[in-house]
């Protein structure tokens, strides 16, 4: 079963305005990452979040963290029609494995 | 540097039929994954490889075998493949999370489109 699940699955928006893609997860973790994928490639990775932490920046991108309620959220600001691609939150768990499990995805389409 | 390299990029086989795909990375990481990826299920754990000589079941093994050849490589194995293996799989590879290094961000190959029919 996935551990991590984003929401929506898909969102359609206009260039300049921000996005938001949430995520949910059921166990407890040490970190939260997000990649992004475009048509045809594979993943790349953007920001990792420890589970200590409750928010992170990094250029446009804002993650939070809210262990409590088992959920995290992307916000991309001033999005770009570059942006357009599917968007993964994935989770490492706190146990021993060295393993990461990835959502579903939301597919995100910046209209020019 | 060319980071997480697959090859095939692309393949067609008929049920029944075997082939492997091959994996490498030039980070000199220790950990390294394979993913199937299928249209709304997202990313799902095949084999991981937590590091040279260990290799552990994911989330679907069923139908793969895995050999971690050495620190640089890492190949897929579909013994007699069906058409329920028809997917774009990708490999991964990273380091593994340690006290010291709590950052264990993956970096994936460009996917093999695998194809049986």
């Amino acid at each position: 079963s996935q551990q991590g699940e984003e929401d929506p699955q898909a969102l359609s928006i206009q260039e300049g305005e921000n996005a938001t893609m949430n995520c949910s997860y059921k166990t407890s973790i040490n970190n939260l990452q997000w990649y992004r994928q475009n048509s045809g490639r594979g993943l790349v990775h953007l920001i990792l979040i420890r589970s200590n932490e409750r928010e992170k920046h990094s250029g446009r991108l804002r993650v939070t963290l809210d262990t409590s309620k088992k959920s995290s959220s992307l916000l991309i600001t001033a999005s770009r029609a570059a942006d357009t691609a599917s968007y993964f939150c994935a989770t490492r768990d706190s146990g021993g494995y060295q393993k990461v499990t990835f959502g579903i995805g939301t597919k995100l389409q910046v209209i020019p | 540097n060319a980071g997480v390299t697959q090859t095939p990029k692309f393949q067609v086989l008929k049920t029944g039929q075997s082939m492997t795909l091959q994996c490498a990375q030039d980070m000199n990481h220790n950990s390294m994954y394979w993913y199937r990826q299928d249209p709304g299920m997202g990313l799902r754990l095949i084999y991981y490889s937590a590091s040279e000589g260990t290799t552990d079941k994911g989330e679907v093994p069923n139908g793969y075998n895995v050999s971690r050849l050495n620190k640089r490589e890492f190949s897929l194995r579909l013994e007699s493949a069906a058409p329920s293996q028809t997917s774009v799989y990708f490999c991964a590879s990273s380091e593994p999370l340690r006290t010291n290094y709590p950052y264990n961000e993956q970096f994936f190959g460009p996917g093999t489109r695998l194809t049986v029919l």
